[in-house]
């Protein structure tokens, strides 16, 4: 079963462009949700995350939208460039466990 | 400092033969992953450790895999007899604290074929 769901698979933008990834999950009992970011040969980083408390939390070109009565959320990334070009995944865990879901990852391709 | 470490980097090995994945945490954390990564699935949790201990192995696939954390600062994941289907990266990370919140740090990953 999956519990976190994110889509699209792969994402083409142009280079100025935003990038949006979508991603819901299922148990209500999830309170942190954080986006690692993955290049190519390397482990996956993380980027932001946020807490169910706030709608949405931003770090310079990086937000996250949190919907928490949709128990969905989204990473946007303004102004996209070639360097973004990466794996993205959305991840969800219980404040009671240190046990990290993953989604299944989107590509992402800026194009310059 | 240096970040988690894991070897073999590149593991290419024949169906049936015992495959060890080490890894070495960063000091002072305390939980230690171990997940798969592959095209269809995606970052599959394996198992985890607390403080050493096993928590959570629900995501290990089946019995030839298992994984040990004899002490703080080393970890391994064994699969015997392996499979073609067994291939995929592997990752391990390590974090502070055993709940809550926290950033992980993933190691670069041991990539294995079986053929």
């Amino acid at each position: 079963q999956q519990q976190v769901k994110q889509s699209p698979q792969s994402l083409i933008v142009q280079k100025g462009g935003i990038s949006i990834i979508n991603c819901a999950y299922e148990n209500t009992a999830f309170d942190y949700f954080p986006w690692y970011q993955q290049f190519p040969g390397k482990g996956p980083a993380l980027l932001i995350a946020i807490r169910p408390d706030v709608s949405e939390k931003k770090e310079g070109r990086f937000t996250i939208s949190f919907n928490k009565s949709a128990k969905q959320f989204s990473l946007h990334i303004m102004d996209s460039q070639p360097g973004d070009s990466a794996t993205y995944f959305c991840a969800a865990s219980k404040s009671n466990t240190g046990k990290l879901i993953f989604g299944q990852g989107t590509t992402l391709q800026v194009k310059p | 400092d240096a970040g988690v470490i894991q070897s073999p980097r590149h593991e290419v090995t024949e169906m049936g033969q015992e495959v060890t994945l080490r890894c070495k945490p960063i000091s002072g954390h305390n939980s230690l992953f171990w997940y798969r990564q592959t095209m269809m699935r995606g970052l599959e949790l394996l198992i985890y450790f607390n403080n050493n201990v096993p928590i959570d192995d629900s995501g290990m696939p089946e019995d030839r895999f298992s994984a040990k954390m004899p002490n703080a600062s080393f970890s391994t994941l064994k699969i015997q007899p392996s499979e073609p289907r067994d291939s995929a990266v592997y990752f391990c990370a390590s974090r502070t604290g055993t709940v809550g919140a926290g950033e992980l740090f993933f190691g670069e990953g041991s990539r294995l074929t079986v053929l």
